[in-house]
C-alpha cells in the first residue's frame, strides 16, 4: 500500500508558540490531503481538506486563523498550530488520498502536547 | 450530515466472536470503511465495502445493507491484540472524504 509519513510523531510546546506538523506521501502524488484531530477516547474528527495549489476547506467550527494548512506540492502538506494553548493538545492525523483511489492514507499521526 | 452510530465499548473472551454495529445516515454514499486503532497509532485499513453483502478476510468479515443503512464487522477467534478501538467510515461520493462514527472500544479477555 501507500506510505504516508507525518513528523514529528509528538512534540511539547510552550502556551503561545506556534508548531508545524509535515504530512508526506513518499510513493504517490496526493492530490487531497486530510488533516483529522483526535482527543483521547473519541473518534477521529476532520478537521479540513486541502487540494494541491489551492486553499484548504475547512470544517465547521474549526478556526482557519489558527489552524494554517499549506499544500504546496503533491507530496507534501503542513498544518502550523498556531499560538497553541492547552486544549489545543490533541492527537492529529493526516491522511493522503489520490485520483482513481477511494482509499486514503493515514499518517503515523502526531501527539501534540501544549504546557 | 452525517450521523454514524456505533456502541461505544464491547467485551469478549479469546477464542470468541465478536460482532459491532455501525449504523449511519448519509446525503452521499459511496463506500463505508472498517479501521482498527491501537492507542496512540494512526487507524489502519481492515476493509471497505461498497456493495451490499459480505466481504471476508481472514478473521474479519463485513457487511453491508445499503439499503438499511448498516454494516457489521465480525471478528472471529479473537486474539488479545485484537484489543483495540474499531472506527466505521463513511465515504461519500465525491473526493475521498472519510467521516467517522465514534469508534468501538473493544477488549478482549483471557
Amino acid at each position: 500500500g501507500a506510505v504516508v509519513s507525518q513528523h514529528p510523531s509528538w512534540v511539547i510546546c510552550k502556551s503561545g508558540t506556534s508548531v508545524k506538523i509535515e504530512c508526506r506521501s513518499l510513493d504517490f502524488q496526493a492530490t487531497t490531503m486530510f488533516w483529522y484531530r483526535q482527543f483521547p477516547k473519541q473518534s477521529l474528527m476532520l478537521m479540513a481538506t486541502s487540494n494541491e495549489g489551492s486553499k484548504a476547506t475547512y470544517e465547521q467550527g474549526v478556526e482557519k486563523d489558527k489552524f494554517l494548512i499549506n499544500h504546496a506540492s503533491l507530496t507534501l502538506s503542513t498544518l502550523t498550530v498556531t499560538s497553541a494553548h492547552p486544549e489545543d493538545s490533541s492527537f492529529y492525523i493526516c491522511s493522503a488520498g489520490h485520483i482513481g483511489a477511494l482509499e486514503a492514507f493515514f499518517g503515523q499521526g502526531t501527539r501534540l502536547t501544549v504546557v | 450530515g452525517q450521523n454514524i452510530d456505533q456502541p461505544t465499548e464491547m467485551t469478549a473472551t479469546e477464542g470468541a466472536i465478536v460482532q459491532i454495529n455501525c449504523t449511519y445516515q448519509t446525503s452521499g454514499f459511496n463506500g463505508l470503511f472498517w479501521y482498527q486503532q491501537h492507542a496512540g497509532e494512526a487507524p489502519t485499513f481492515l476493509s471497505y465495502n461498497v456493495l451490499d453483502g459480505l466481504e471476508e478476510k481472514g478473521r474479519f468479515s463485513s457487511f453491508l445493507s445499503r439499503s438499511k443503512g448498516y454494516s457489521y464487522l465480525l471478528l472471529k477467534e479473537l486474539q488479545m491484540k485484537d484489543s483495540a478501538s474499531y472506527l466505521c467510515a463513511v465515504i461519500k461520493a465525491a473526493g475521498n472524504k472519510l467521516t467517522f462514527g465514534g469508534g468501538t472500544r473493544v477488549l478482549v479477555k483471557p
